[in-house]
């Protein structure tokens, strides 16, 4: 199986509101990560966890919050978005200890922040 | 500076036709990989290289990693309307830290019926 889920496919928000996108996997990966892609453009990354804990931010405002209650799961908390944050939120997985990156996407949250 | 240079950018062919979308860096890759995205959706992983030298082949796609593992080509035969789609390389480099992959810019592909 190397399948990674996302929920859900598509979110509308307003820029006071909260809310959650959801990644599971059950590869038995111990890296996980959130990627931002906006149209014609490559992803880029977000956040790294390796083992459940964060090991990369790069320099994502703090509106968003990762977090990684287990193993499996991986979630984006969001809070007080601007419009520009609108795009095409993405979930990835791989294993760690691999002396190369394989890394397995979900099929991504499209995000629209009014 | 761009780290993977990936060409062409946009590619439109007819179906049948023959293509090669290319790769390059001055960076020494440890792997790279090649994946396909559509619309709205997330990329799906096509083929991992690691080897210098090394080709692999899926149906009609044939992928090669440069001997110096500096470069990948992606070869298309016989294109159909189902190849269309985004096609991205990703490599690690070598030494980096290992969870960091990076994008080429993409070459978005059609393929005309």
């Amino acid at each position: 199986d190397t399948e990674v889920t996302q929920t859900p496919k598509h979110l509308v928000m307003g820029m006071t509101n909260k809310k959650s996108l959801k990644c599971e996997q059950h590869m038995g990966h111990r890296a996980m990560y959130w990627y931002k892609q906006k149209a014609k453009k490559p992803p880029e990354l977000m956040f790294v966890y390796s083992y459940e804990k964060l090991s990369i931010n790069e320099s994502v405002p703090s509106r968003f919050s990762p977090e990684c209650p287990n193993s499996s799961l991986l979630n984006l908390h969001l809070h007080a978005l601007q419009p520009e944050d609108s795009a095409l939120y993405l979930c990835a997985s791989s294993q760690w200890f691999q002396s190369y990156n394989e890394q397995f996407f979900g099929p991504g949250t499209r995000l629209t922040v009014l | 500076t761009q780290l993977l240079e990936q060409s062409p950018q946009f590619l439109s062919i007819q179906e049948g036709e023959n293509l090669t979308v290319y790769c390059n860096s001055s960076s020494v890759f440890s792997s790279l990989q090649w994946y396909r995205q559509e619309p709205g959706e997330g990329p799906v992983l096509l083929v991992t290289v690691v080897t210098g030298g090394e080709v692999k082949k899926l149906k009609r796609l044939t992928f090669q990693f440069g001997d110096a593992r500096k470069d990948s080509s992606l070869h298309i035969t016989a294109a159909q309307p189902g190849d269309t789609g985004l096609y991205l390389c990703a490599g690690s480099l070598s030494g980096a830290g290992s969870y960091q992959l990076t994008f080429g810019k993409g070459t978005k592909l059609s393929v005309i019926p």
